[in-house]
């Protein structure tokens, strides 16, 4: 049982370029989350999912999407970097019905130069 | 917002000792996380309560909810301890969209 799996785990950009984190669970979870966590704050949510084709925006969505076509994937996109997204990106899933709290991921650590 | 405070934010303690870290918010809340995070890695769910006390192996966790208080306490410490111990609150539902998080308190077992 994988849990919650994020791809890739390291990531390099230059400024102005463009990628996509990939997130994925095999739990079935209804809600879905991409956080980012940087020295001495704590996690910010950035956007999340309460189901299949729906996104919201969390604490720091600019400039970032999302997209959740498929329930066990919820996609992270950068559409033109910059050095301040320098961070590392965790995914969270979570089933409320069962109150068990959220699973992360192992995070992606990106550098923006 | 909530404000999530956790003390002490770094902790080096010897083996075998008990360990307390601590978490006040200033909001109300549905429930109350602990979270594990060791070095380079990946992120833990050890505890979600909303009342009373919780206890995995070494770990226990309490709640007070009048006092809008949280403990960790870790019995016998061991190095493998070692990590950051993360509180959050969540102000509805069991979900991770409401959370506010805590900085973290870096704890180090020294053998």
């Amino acid at each position: 049982n994988a849990g919650v799996t994020q791809t890739p785990k390291f990531r390099v950009l230059k400024t102005g370029q463009s990628m996509t984190l990939l997130c994925a669970q095999d739990m079935n979870h209804e809600y879905m989350y991409w956080y980012r966590q940087d020295p001495g704050m704590g996690l910010r949510l950035i956007h999340y999912s309460v189901g299949e084709g729906t996104t919201a925006k969390g604490e720091v969505p600019d400039g970032y999407n999302v997209s959740r076509l498929k329930k066990q994937n919820f996609l992270l996109g950068l559409e033109s970097a910059a050095p301040s997204q320098t961070s590392v990106y965790f995914c969270a899933s979570s089933d409320t019905r069962t109150r068990r709290g959220a699973f992360f991921g192992q995070g992606t650590r990106l550098t923006v130069v | 917002k909530n404000e999530v405070e956790q003390s002490p934010q770094n902790l080096t303690a010897q083996e075998g000792e008990f360990i307390t870290i601590n978490c006040s918010y200033s909001v109300g809340i549905s429930a109350l996380h602990w979270l594990q995070q060791h070095p380079g890695g990946g992120i833990v769910s050890l505890f979600m309560l909303s009342s009373g006390k919780k206890k995995h192996g070494r770990l226990i966790a309490t709640i007070n909810i009048q006092e809008k208080h949280s403990s960790l306490h870790i019995t016998a410490s061991h190095p493998r301890d070692s990590a950051v111990y993360i509180c959050a609150v969540g102000v509805r539902g069991g979900g991770a969209d409401g959370l506010t998080f805590g900085k973290g308190t870096h704890l180090i077992i020294q053998p």
